[in-house]
């Protein structure tokens, strides 16, 4: 079975622009979770898709937004980017949720200038 | 005060030590346990899962979850220099939000 995907892996952009990442779960799984990970504050739960609907948010503003395709496919968008949304942006995957666990993507790692 | 607390290290052991990693944790919701690997500029990469208090073992690898002390282990054999990274406890209550700790870095020298 083929693992996470994201794209792409990597991205440079300057303040003010927007980005959008793309991440494509493994096969059957229902649920896409993202994370951002700096290395001041870590790995930080973004969103959590499920069956096209947003099922968790963390604390993140509102800048950061999201979204689930029929096929599981999902994006995240940031706009108006600021320096300290430098991070890796990891993109996870699991069947349902409970009791299941996640599956991460290589990430893609965003660079604002 | 962060809901979990993980030493960052860096830990250094030489080849075919027994590694210790350990987290504690403060919400008592967290049902779900998990120890991640991470290499340099790479997604983490699960290595173990457990959701009930006692041990679990495979191969090299044993994680160990205390609930009544809220803390909880992962111990490597033999460690190989292929071992050297970051791990990174995680954990969930009943909803998907992963919360992590702060990841250890371990170097295991030939």
């Amino acid at each position: 079975k083929a693992g996470v995907t994201q794209t792409p892996r990597y991205l440079i952009k300057t303040r003010g622009q927007q980005v959008t990442l793309s991440c494509s779960p493994i096969s059957g799984h229902r649920s896409v979770s993202w994370y951002q990970q700096t290395p001041g504050q870590g790995l930080q739960f973004l969103f959590e898709y499920f069956s096209e609907t947003q099922r968790n948010k963390g604390n993140f503003p509102g800048r950061f937004s999201g979204r689930q395709f029929s096929n599981s496919r999902s994006e995240m968008n940031v706009s108006t980017l600021e320096l300290g949304d430098s991070a890796l942006y990891l993109c996870a995957s699991q069947t349902s949720g409970g009791s299941d666990t996640q599956y991460f993507g290589p990430g893609t790692r965003l660079t604002v200038l | 005060q962060k809901e979990v607390e993980q030493d960052p290290g860096p830990l250094s052991v030489p080849e075919g030590a027994i590694v210790s990693l350990n987290c504690t944790y403060s919400n008592s919701a967290f049902q779900y346990f998990m120890w991640y690997r991470q290499y340099s500029r790479k997604g983490p990469e699960l290595l173990m899962y457990t959701y009930s208090s006692g041990n679990k073992e495979d191969g090299r690898f044993t994680a160990q979850v205390d609930k009544s002390s809220k803390y909880i282990s992962l111990f490597i054999r033999d460690s190989q220099p292929s071992d050297s990274a970051t791990y990174l406890c995680a954990m969930k209550g009943a909803g998907n939000m992963l919360t992590f700790g702060g990841g250890t870095r371990l170097m295991v020298k030939p």
